[in-house]
């Protein structure tokens, strides 16, 4: 099956730093999204982003999807950014997501 | 606020309890999902319904049955369940079909433990 690899898992920043995180996939996709868990639990949608970039704020993303890898930046980032960051692949058949393992992402003051 | 809503949003039961998850839509989408999330663990696909009916069980125990009678609701009915299936249940909907495929909004989540 489909095979979803984010780097790097864990990630460790002073706040006021930038960070890239990847998500390497290993079959052409129809779209992918990425999606911040906050420590309650809560999946937040950040990008749906089938190819091309996106900017929202601080966050953007970008999607290569002929060289299957997608790149999700955070500029001078906040404490409440920690969480784990996942990125997910709409399969073709039926929207099915498939997740990556996440980025662990802890923000220190 | 995401137009998904689950309830309760948190479930402590017996092994031999029975009990049951919902979660309703507001966003006019025709697919439903049931993902189950153990311990800062991805999320793992468990039931998704196209138009009320299931389209993928991905070989969940019979002890979780859903059940889904519209489009917008959709139910997760619990019975005899393990201590292993503590864990955080997300419900997502999406706008499906043949050609598109639209991004999956979710609830917060109901945590469950199993005493």
């Amino acid at each position: 099956g489909i095979q979803v690899e984010q780097s790097p898992p864990d990630l460790i920043l002073q706040e006021g730093a930038n960070s890239t995180l990847r998500c390497n996939f290993s079959d052409s996709v129809n779209n992918l999204q990425w999606f911040h868990q906050n420590p309650w639990g809560q999946l937040i949608n950040l990008f749906y982003i089938p190819s091309g970039t996106k900017q929202n704020g601080r966050l953007s993303a970008t999607t290569v999807a002929t060289e299957r890898y997608s790149l999700l930046y955070i500029s001078s980032s906040q404490t409440t950014d920690s969480g784990v960051y996942f990125c997910a692949l709409i399969y073709n058949q039926g929207g099915k997501l498939i997740f990556g393992q996440g980025t662990e992402l802890s923000v220190k003051p | 606020e995401t137009g998904v809503t689950q309830t309760p949003r948190h479930l402590v039961m017996g092994m031999t309890n029975k009990k049951s998850l919902k979660c309703e839509q507001h966003l006019g989408h025709n697919a439903m999902y049931w993902y189950k999330q153990s311990a800062k663990k991805p999320l793992e696909l468990m039931f998704v319904y196209n138009f009320k009916e299931q389209t993928e069980n991905n070989s969940v125990p019979s002890r979780f049955s859903p059940e889904c009678p519209n489009s917008s609701h959709l139910f997760l009915h619990l019975h005899t369940l393990q201590p292993e299936d503590s864990a955080l249940y997300l419900c997502a909907s999406s706008q499906s079909g043949a050609r598109v495929n639209q991004p999956q909004h979710f609830g917060d989540g109901t945590r469950l433990s199993i005493l």
